[in-house]
Protein backbone atom coordinates (compact mmCIF):
# COMPACT_ATOMS: atom_id res chain seq x y z
CA UNK A 1 0.00 0.00 0.00
CA UNK A 2 1.29 3.40 -1.02
CA UNK A 3 2.72 5.72 1.81
CA UNK A 4 2.93 8.87 3.27
CA UNK A 5 6.31 9.35 5.08
CA UNK A 6 6.40 11.82 7.94
CA UNK A 7 9.60 13.91 9.72
CA UNK A 8 9.78 13.96 12.52
CA UNK A 9 8.11 11.91 14.43
CA UNK A 10 8.55 14.23 17.58
CA UNK A 11 9.53 17.40 18.17
CA UNK A 12 9.77 19.61 20.98
CA UNK A 13 10.17 23.56 20.81
CA UNK A 14 10.75 26.58 22.58
CA UNK A 15 7.90 29.46 22.03
CA UNK A 16 9.24 31.53 19.20
CA UNK A 17 11.18 28.90 17.25
CA UNK A 18 10.62 28.19 13.74
CA UNK A 19 9.32 24.65 13.10
CA UNK A 20 9.45 22.68 9.91
CA UNK A 21 7.31 19.33 9.08
CA UNK A 22 8.53 16.92 6.46
CA UNK A 23 6.24 15.10 4.15
CA UNK A 24 7.35 12.45 1.44
CA UNK A 25 3.93 11.65 -0.22
CA UNK A 26 3.31 9.34 -2.72
CA UNK A 27 5.53 9.94 -5.48
CA UNK A 28 4.03 11.94 -8.47
CA UNK A 29 0.94 13.09 -7.01
CA UNK A 30 -0.33 16.58 -7.59
CA UNK A 31 -2.99 17.21 -4.20
CA UNK A 32 -1.25 17.08 -0.35
CA UNK A 33 -3.45 18.39 2.50
CA UNK A 34 -2.16 19.65 5.97
CA UNK A 35 -4.28 18.50 8.59
CA UNK A 36 -3.62 18.95 12.46
CA UNK A 37 -5.00 17.25 15.92
CA UNK A 38 -4.86 18.74 19.06
CA UNK A 39 -4.58 16.28 21.87
CA UNK A 40 -8.20 15.15 22.19
CA UNK A 41 -9.67 17.19 19.75
CA UNK A 42 -10.91 16.66 16.43
CA UNK A 43 -9.06 16.24 12.90
CA UNK A 44 -9.14 20.24 11.43
CA UNK A 45 -8.23 21.12 8.09
CA UNK A 46 -5.27 23.20 7.69
CA UNK A 47 -4.36 23.95 3.90
CA UNK A 48 -4.98 21.54 0.34
CA UNK A 49 -2.09 22.25 -2.42
CA UNK A 50 -2.60 21.45 -5.54
CA UNK A 51 0.07 21.28 -8.62
CA UNK A 52 2.62 23.01 -6.68
CA UNK A 53 0.01 25.93 -5.10
CA UNK A 54 -2.08 26.35 -2.18
CA UNK A 55 -5.60 25.34 -3.15
CA UNK A 56 -7.68 26.14 0.07
CA UNK A 57 -6.45 27.32 3.61
CA UNK A 58 -8.43 27.33 6.91
CA UNK A 59 -8.57 30.55 9.25
CA UNK A 60 -5.73 28.22 11.34
CA UNK A 61 -3.69 28.94 8.68
CA UNK A 62 -2.43 32.24 9.44
CA UNK A 63 0.72 33.88 8.40
CA UNK A 64 2.77 32.23 10.53
CA UNK A 65 2.39 29.14 8.33
CA UNK A 66 3.48 28.11 4.70
CA UNK A 67 3.72 25.25 2.60
CA UNK A 68 6.20 24.28 0.07
CA UNK A 69 7.53 21.59 -2.49
CA UNK A 70 10.59 22.56 -2.61
CA UNK A 71 12.60 20.23 -4.60
CA UNK A 72 9.80 18.15 -6.30
CA UNK A 73 9.28 15.27 -3.61
CA UNK A 74 9.38 16.72 0.06
CA UNK A 75 6.29 18.60 1.37
CA UNK A 76 7.00 20.86 4.20
CA UNK A 77 4.47 22.81 6.50
CA UNK A 78 7.01 25.80 8.38
CA UNK A 79 5.70 27.67 11.40
CA UNK A 80 7.65 30.67 12.12
CA UNK A 81 6.81 31.68 15.65
CA UNK A 82 5.33 28.90 17.30
CA UNK A 83 3.02 29.50 19.90
CA UNK A 84 1.98 27.07 22.97
CA UNK A 85 -1.05 26.65 21.00
CA UNK A 86 0.56 25.25 18.22
CA UNK A 87 1.32 21.83 19.98
CA UNK A 88 -0.63 19.40 18.19
CA UNK A 89 -0.38 16.39 16.02
CA UNK A 90 0.40 17.25 12.14
CA UNK A 91 -0.52 14.76 9.46
CA UNK A 92 -0.22 15.43 5.88
CA UNK A 93 -2.40 13.38 3.60
CA UNK A 94 -2.71 12.85 -0.22
CA UNK A 95 -5.36 10.94 -2.38
CA UNK A 96 -4.46 7.37 -3.65
CA UNK A 97 -4.74 8.54 -7.35
CA UNK A 98 -3.24 12.01 -6.57
CA UNK A 99 -4.78 13.43 -9.05
CA UNK A 100 -8.89 13.60 -8.14
CA UNK A 101 -9.85 15.14 -4.87
CA UNK A 102 -12.39 12.36 -3.73
CA UNK A 103 -11.84 12.83 0.03
CA UNK A 104 -10.39 8.99 0.47
CA UNK A 105 -6.67 10.03 2.10
CA UNK A 106 -3.65 8.37 3.01
CA UNK A 107 -2.54 9.98 6.17
CA UNK A 108 1.18 9.73 7.57
CA UNK A 109 1.84 8.75 10.56
CA UNK A 110 1.85 12.34 12.03
CA UNK A 111 4.62 14.57 13.39
CA UNK A 112 3.81 15.54 17.54
CA UNK A 113 5.24 19.22 17.75
CA UNK A 114 5.47 20.38 21.67
CA UNK A 115 6.20 23.60 22.10
CA UNK A 116 6.79 24.38 25.52
CA UNK B 1 -22.56 26.38 9.48
CA UNK B 2 -20.90 23.02 8.29
CA UNK B 3 -21.01 20.57 11.79
CA UNK B 4 -20.45 16.90 12.55
CA UNK B 5 -21.81 15.20 15.67
CA UNK B 6 -20.65 11.87 16.17
CA UNK B 7 -22.29 9.56 18.94
CA UNK B 8 -21.81 8.21 21.67
CA UNK B 9 -18.36 9.75 22.61
CA UNK B 10 -17.03 6.55 24.03
CA UNK B 11 -18.40 2.84 24.07
CA UNK B 12 -17.54 0.20 25.52
CA UNK B 13 -18.29 -3.79 24.21
CA UNK B 14 -18.03 -7.28 24.93
CA UNK B 15 -16.73 -9.11 22.42
CA UNK B 16 -18.95 -10.67 19.83
CA UNK B 17 -21.83 -7.61 21.42
CA UNK B 18 -23.01 -5.63 18.02
CA UNK B 19 -23.36 -2.02 18.00
CA UNK B 20 -23.85 0.73 16.15
CA UNK B 21 -21.71 4.56 16.08
CA UNK B 22 -23.37 7.11 15.16
CA UNK B 23 -22.68 10.27 13.07
CA UNK B 24 -24.96 13.17 11.82
CA UNK B 25 -24.61 16.33 10.09
CA UNK B 26 -25.28 19.77 8.58
CA UNK B 27 -23.66 20.24 5.60
CA UNK B 28 -24.40 22.50 2.33
CA UNK B 29 -23.79 20.71 -0.51
CA UNK B 30 -22.50 17.29 0.61
CA UNK B 31 -19.78 16.04 -2.09
CA UNK B 32 -19.79 12.65 0.76
CA UNK B 33 -19.67 11.15 4.11
CA UNK B 34 -16.16 9.34 4.90
CA UNK B 35 -15.42 6.95 7.59
CA UNK B 36 -11.75 6.68 8.72
CA UNK B 37 -10.66 4.77 11.67
CA UNK B 38 -7.80 6.18 13.76
CA UNK B 39 -5.56 4.32 16.19
CA UNK B 40 -3.69 6.01 19.37
CA UNK B 41 -0.74 8.11 18.22
CA UNK B 42 -1.51 6.95 14.21
CA UNK B 43 -2.79 8.79 11.15
CA UNK B 44 -6.35 8.38 10.62
CA UNK B 45 -7.19 4.99 8.04
CA UNK B 46 -9.47 5.10 5.59
CA UNK B 47 -12.70 2.90 5.47
CA UNK B 48 -15.75 4.06 3.44
CA UNK B 49 -16.72 6.75 1.79
CA UNK B 50 -21.02 6.99 1.07
CA UNK B 51 -22.20 9.28 -1.72
CA UNK B 52 -26.06 9.45 -1.79
CA UNK B 53 -28.84 8.82 1.26
CA UNK B 54 -29.47 4.80 0.89
CA UNK B 55 -25.74 3.85 -0.05
CA UNK B 56 -24.41 1.16 2.43
CA UNK B 57 -21.02 -0.20 2.20
CA UNK B 58 -19.45 -3.24 3.67
CA UNK B 59 -15.86 -3.99 4.86
CA UNK B 60 -15.45 -7.40 7.15
CA UNK B 61 -17.10 -6.37 10.42
CA UNK B 62 -18.27 -2.72 9.49
CA UNK B 63 -21.23 -1.92 7.73
CA UNK B 64 -22.05 1.75 6.93
CA UNK B 65 -25.22 3.58 5.86
CA UNK B 66 -26.04 6.78 4.76
CA UNK B 67 -29.35 8.93 5.40
CA UNK B 68 -30.12 12.51 4.36
CA UNK B 69 -28.71 13.74 7.83
CA UNK B 70 -26.94 10.54 9.41
CA UNK B 71 -24.83 7.98 9.19
CA UNK B 72 -24.34 5.00 11.16
CA UNK B 73 -21.42 2.37 11.33
CA UNK B 74 -22.68 -0.82 12.10
CA UNK B 75 -20.55 -3.49 14.24
CA UNK B 76 -21.14 -6.68 14.22
CA UNK B 77 -19.85 -9.10 16.57
CA UNK B 78 -16.80 -7.05 16.94
CA UNK B 79 -13.32 -8.73 18.41
CA UNK B 80 -10.91 -6.68 20.51
CA UNK B 81 -8.77 -5.79 17.46
CA UNK B 82 -11.52 -3.44 16.44
CA UNK B 83 -10.71 -1.39 19.49
CA UNK B 84 -9.88 2.28 17.99
CA UNK B 85 -11.22 5.66 17.33
CA UNK B 86 -13.75 6.14 14.55
CA UNK B 87 -13.95 9.21 13.45
CA UNK B 88 -17.00 10.65 10.47
CA UNK B 89 -16.14 13.32 8.24
CA UNK B 90 -17.78 15.17 5.36
CA UNK B 91 -16.83 16.70 2.74
CA UNK B 92 -18.59 19.48 0.64
CA UNK B 93 -17.67 21.76 -2.22
CA UNK B 94 -14.25 22.79 -1.21
CA UNK B 95 -11.01 20.69 -0.73
CA UNK B 96 -11.14 20.29 2.89
CA UNK B 97 -12.69 17.38 4.77
CA UNK B 98 -14.81 18.07 8.25
CA UNK B 99 -14.33 16.14 11.00
CA UNK B 100 -16.27 14.91 14.30
CA UNK B 101 -14.74 14.24 17.44
CA UNK B 102 -14.82 10.67 17.19
CA UNK B 103 -16.20 7.43 18.82
CA UNK B 104 -13.63 5.47 20.92
CA UNK B 105 -14.25 1.80 21.25
CA UNK B 106 -13.04 -0.10 23.24
CA UNK B 107 -13.87 -4.16 23.03
CA UNK B 108 -12.61 -6.67 25.53
CA UNK B 109 -12.57 -10.13 25.31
Amino acid sequence: EPEVTQTPSHQVTQMGQEVILRCVPISNHLYFYWYRQILGQKVEFLVSFYNNEISEKSEIFDDQFSVERPDGSNFTLKIRSTKLEDSAMYFCASPPTGIANTGELFFGEGSRLTVL
Amino acid sequence: EDQVTQSPEALRLQEGESSSLNCSYTVSGLRGLFWYRQDPGKGPEFLFTLYSAGEEKEKERLKATLTKKESFLHITAPKPEDSATYLCAVGHNTDKLIFGTGTRLQVFP
